[in-house]
């Protein structure tokens, strides 16, 4: 039974750029939540994607979107990429009512 | 004012030891509270569960007092292996699509031989 799966596994972009990050969730699960941990920092949640929707939303700028595909993996994309981007990428999947969130790897992205 | 705060780290201590954690957190809506494990350079894994009559798994014990809004963990007899950060984690949601955790800084754990 395959866990959650993230690529890539690191990263490194210079100011300016764009990124995008991909992420399979744990099998049978339907739920994607993305979540940011700086260094020294606990993960901060990003957004949550149900039925290829963003169900909610935390306090990050319009410059980080996703997607959510029928298959239920998904997509984080930082444009305008800052220095204060750098940082370690969670994806996380549950399902349905489940409140249990599994991670992933993470990718870890430094922006130069 | 964080949503979830945490003692602050490092906690060092000698193999064989009981260590405890304690964390707060700010909204009395939150629904369901979490202890993460998080080794170095690795993703946060789910140490256990937080329920309020107070829950055990081996020498883990995690305690709730929502009237405080306190959460706590105890390691005893400490290991070599259960060095790490554990992370204080609150969900605000209600399960699916409205399910959104709220991480704790985290404390970091050294156990020394």
């Amino acid at each position: 039974d395959a866990g959650v799966t993230q690529s890539p596994t690191h990263l490194i972009k210079t100011r300016g750029q764009q990124v995008t990050l991909r992420c399979s969730p744990k099998s049978g699960h339907d739920t994607v939540s993305w979540y940011q941990q700086a260094l020294g920092q606990g993960p901060q949640f990003i957004f949550q994607y149900y039925e290829e929707e963003e169900r909610q939303r935390g306090n990050f700028p319009d410059r980080f979107s996703g997607h959510q595909f029928p298959n239920y993996s998904s997509e984080l994309n930082v444009n305008a990429l800052l220095l204060g981007d750098s940082a370690l990428y969670l994806c996380a999947s549950s399902l349905g009512a489940e409140k249990t969130q599994y991670f992933g790897p993470g990718t870890r992205l430094l922006v130069l | 004012r964080k949503e979830v705060e945490q003692d602050p780290g490092p906690f060092n201590v000698p193999e064989g030891a009981t260590v405890a954690f304690n964390c707060t957190y700010s909204n009395s809506a939150s629904q369901s509270f979490f202890w993460y494990r998080q080794d170095c350079r690795k993703e946060p894994k789910l140490l256990m569960s937080v329920y309020s009559s107070g829950n055990e798994d081996g020498r883990f014990t995690a305690q709730l007092n929502r009237a405080s809004q306190y959460i706590s963990l105890l390691i005893r007899d400490s290991k070599l292996s259960d060095s790490a950060t554990y992370l204080c984690v609150v969900n605000k949601g209600y399960g699916g699509a409205t399910n959104k955790l709220i991480f704790g800084t985290g404390t970091l754990l050294a156990v020394q031989p």
